[in-house]
C-alpha cells in the first residue's frame, strides 16, 4: 500500500464554494502530481511540483490552485466549484525520476458540484 | 502527436480464463511502458515497467510484452480471478518534455464466477 492519503474520499457542494482537497505523502518524495479521471477518459494531469514552492501547472486548465509548503503536503484548491469540476481527483508522488520508480497514488477524492 | 491507445475498452471473461490487453503508443523519444491496475474507488498500482531493450516481463499471473519497433505492448492475463476486475491503464513516458507521461484510457476488465 502506498503511503499517500487524499481526504476526503468523497465530496458533494453546491456551486460556487471554495473547497480544498488534501494530499499528503510521508516517504518524503520531492515529485508530486495532480490527475482529474472523468470516467472512460485518460487521467489529465492538472498541476505538478518538484520540491518545496515549486508548482507548475499542467495541460487541463481547471480554474485550481496549489500550494507546497511543505515536502510532504500538496493541497489543491477551488475557489469557485462549477458542476463542470465534477471528477475523480487523484494525487501521486515519485521517489525517483519516471525513468526508475512508478508513480504512488492515492485512492482519490470524488468530487460532484451540484 | 504522443498517444496511446488502449484496446479493448471493456472485456468480460469467465474466472480461470486468459486474456490479454493491447496498448499502443506514438510516443518519442520512448523511455519506458507500465501497466496500472485501477480497482474501483482507489487509486492505479503498478503492475510492471517495460524498458526499450525488454520484450517480456511477468509479474505473477500478469504477463507484459514490447515490441518498441511496432511501439505496442500486451499484459496478459493468465487463469483469471475475480480480483483481477479492475481498469488495467497504460503509461508511456518520454525522455524529455516537463510532462512527460502519456496515459491511456485503460481497459475494463470483469471477471465473472
Amino acid at each position: 500500500e502506498a503511503d499517500i492519503y487524499q481526504t476526503p474520499r468523497y465530496l458533494v457542494i453546491g456551486t460556487g464554494k471554495k473547497i480544498t482537497l488534501e494530499c499528503s505523502q510521508t516517504m518524503g518524495h520531492d515529485k508530486m502530481y495532480w490527475y482529474q479521471q472523468d470516467p472512460g477518459m485518460e487521467l489529465h494531469l492538472i498541476h505538478y511540483s518538484y520540491g518545496v514552492n515549486s508548482t507548475e501547472k499542467g495541460d487541463l486548465s481547471s480554474e485550481s490552485t496549489v500550494s507546497r509548503i511543505r515536502t510532504e503536503h500538496f493541497p489543491l484548491t477551488l475557489e469557485s466549484a462549477r458542476p463542470s469540476h465534477t471528477s475523480q481527483y487523484l494525487c501521486a508522488s515519485l521517489p525517483g525520476t519516471i525513468y526508475n520508480s512508478p508513480l504512488h497514488f492515492g485512492n482519490g477524492t470524488r468530487l460532484t458540484v451540484t | 502527436k504522443n498517444q496511446v491507445e488502449q484496446s479493448p475498452q471493456s472485456l468480460i471473461i469467465l474466472e480461470g480464463k486468459n486474456c490479454t490487453l493491447q496498448c499502443n503508443y506514438t510516443v518519442s523519444p520512448f523511455s519506458n511502458l507500465r501497466w496500472y491496475k485501477q480497482d474501483t474507488g482507489r487509486g492505479p498500482v503498478s503492475l510492471t515497467i517495460m524498458t526499450f531493450s525488454e520484450n517480456t516481463k511477468s509479474n505473477g499471473r500478469y504477463t507484459a510484452t514490447l515490441d518498441a519497433d511496432t511501439k505496442q505492448s500486451s499484459l496478459h492475463i493468465t487463469a483469471s480471478q475475480l480480483s483481477d476486475s479492475a481498469s488495467y491503464i497504460c503509461v508511456v513516458s518520454a525522455y524529455t518534455g516537463a510532462n512527460n507521461l502519456f496515459f491511456g484510457t485503460g481497459t475494463r476488465l470483469t471477471v465473472i464466477p
